[in-house]
């Protein structure tokens, strides 16, 4: 089984709906991080927590807000999505030290 | 400027060739120093890392940090078509939050 997980892989939805992106890991770490990656501007970080109780606001949290429900859970909202959320979208987990991050599959979004 | 530069591509090389990936940094608190693989719908996987300044190798896989010029490079000997993928250099000083690159798009034609 893969170590990080994330559902949906493919969302089409409106302009307006809003939508949440799930992770799962099963590495035991207490990091988890999420990205978006779009052609030419590489992987941008949206949101990352460091355990339980801490949440950070990334490079481009605007339009996002997350939950960690548990130290292997952690989701990714849009409230209203637009057209230029489209995007994919990665979930990465590391341990403290942080070099090596461990990514999910990703969810490829497209919001018509 | 972007804290890491790195040149997007695609660089299209033939079968054997040495590659030469390459990624500019302005801040000086990095110490270390990832290239990341992707492969197309994937999420990234660690290469390689490397802490501070010097040489890392790993079979046909050979990095180096030089941080006086603020500049590190990935080199494959004996490129294969399995090679193919975006290769995305990543550093992360005293933050636990790497930086990446944008990646540069390989492509190892037979």
């Amino acid at each position: 089984d893969a170590d990080v997980t994330q559902t949906p892989r493919n969302r089409i939805t409106k302009t307006g709906k809003r939508i949440m992106l799930e992770c799962s890991q099963t590495k035991g770490h207490d990091r988890m991080y999420w990205y978006r990656q779009d052609p030419g501007l590489g992987l941008r970080l949206i949101y990352y927590s460091f355990d339980v109780k801490d949440i950070n606001k990334g490079e481009i949290s605007d339009g996002y807000s997350v939950s960690r429900q548990a130290q292997a859970k952690f989701s990714l909202s849009l409230e209203s999505a637009i057209p230029n959320q489209t995007a994919l979208y990665f979930c990465a987990t590391s341990d403290y030290q942080g070099y090596e991050q461990y990514f999910g599959p990703g969810t490829r979004l497209t919001v018509t | 400027q972007k804290e890491v530069e790195q040149d997007p591509g695609p660089l299209s090389v033939p079968e054997g060739a040495i590659v030469s990936l390459n990624c500019t940094y302005s801040n000086s608190a990095f110490q270390y120093f990832m290239w990341y693989r992707q492969y197309s719908r994937k999420g990234p996987e660690l290469l390689m890392y490397t802490y501070s300044s010097g040489n890392k190798e790993d079979g046909r896989f050979t990095a180096q940090v030089d941080k006086s010029s603020k500049y590190i490079s990935l080199f494959i000997r004996d490129s294969q078509p399995s090679d193919s993928a975006t290769y995305l250099c990543a550093m992360k000083g005293g933050s636990y939050i790497p930086t990446f690159g944008r990646g540069t798009s390989l492509i190892v034609h037979p």
